[in-house]
């Protein structure tokens, strides 16, 4: 079975740009969710998608944004860039009924310049 | 709010050594989820348990045990006979029991970076 993959794994933008992720999750699940790694605030839940639906969401500017598609894929958006969103940002779906075991992608680690 | 702390930020042991990586939490929910991910140097988060507020009975799957206790909000995480494959940054982390779309919005502690040196 493939886990999740996320694409770019690496990119590097410019303060002012937009960036789009994209995660496809493990075949099957139905849940997305999305999370951000730095050095400074860890690890933060950004949102979950289910179904296409926005089904939670964390504490983060409208700059950052996602969807999901019938397929269950799901791209994340961050518009406007700061230096402050460099980080990893990490995907990861979750089988039905599987409270909070989720499979991770390796993550996309984006660069702001 | 709920809070998860990881006091110790490094720990570094000799390889077959135990180890134990605290975790003490906070949640005024009365129903919560307790968990433990693995992150290897691939970047990767990996699943290792899931523990139910309601169920403090202690847990060992090989090598790996967990320890509940929940009159000092802690939930502890010991490897008996350490090998170098152990190393990595292991999470404990925190959601509410309200219902299944709660349970993606996990809490993570800082975190705490584990080597086991040969």
């Amino acid at each position: 079975k493939a886990g999740v993959t996320q694409t770019p794994r690496y990119l590097i933008k410019t303060r002012g740009q937009q960036v789009t992720l994209s995660c496809s999750p493990i075949s099957g699940h139905r849940s997305v969710s999305w999370y951000q790694q730095t050095p400074g605030q860890g690890l933060q839940f950004l949102f979950e998608y289910f179904s296409e639906t926005q089904r939670n969401k964390g504490n983060f500017p409208g700059r950052f944004s996602g969807r999901q598609f019938s397929n269950s894929r799901s791209e994340m958006n961050v518009s406007t860039l700061e230096l402050g969103d460099s980080a990893l940002y990490l995907c990861a779906s979750k089988p039905q009924g599987a409270a909070g075991e989720l499979f991770f992608g390796e993550g996309s680690r984006l660069t702001v310049l | 709010a709920q809070k998860v702390t990881q006091a110790q930020t490094e720990i570094s042991v000799v390889e077959k050594e135990d180890v134990t990586l605290d975790c003490v939490y906070e949640t005024r929910d009365t129903t919560y989820y307790l968990f433990w991910y693995k992150q290897p140097p691939s970047g990767e988060l990996v699943f290792l348990i899931r523990r139910n507020s309601f169920d403090e009975q202690n847990e060992i799957s090989g090598r790996y045990s967990w320890n509940f206790q929940k009159s000092t909000s802690s939930f502890n995480f010991t490897i008996t006979a350490s090998q170098v494959v152990d190393s990595a940054v292991y999470f404990c982390a925190l959601s509410e029991a309200a219902g299944y779309s709660s349970a993606s919005k996990i809490i993570f502690g800082s975190g705490t970076r584990l080597s086991i040196r040969p």
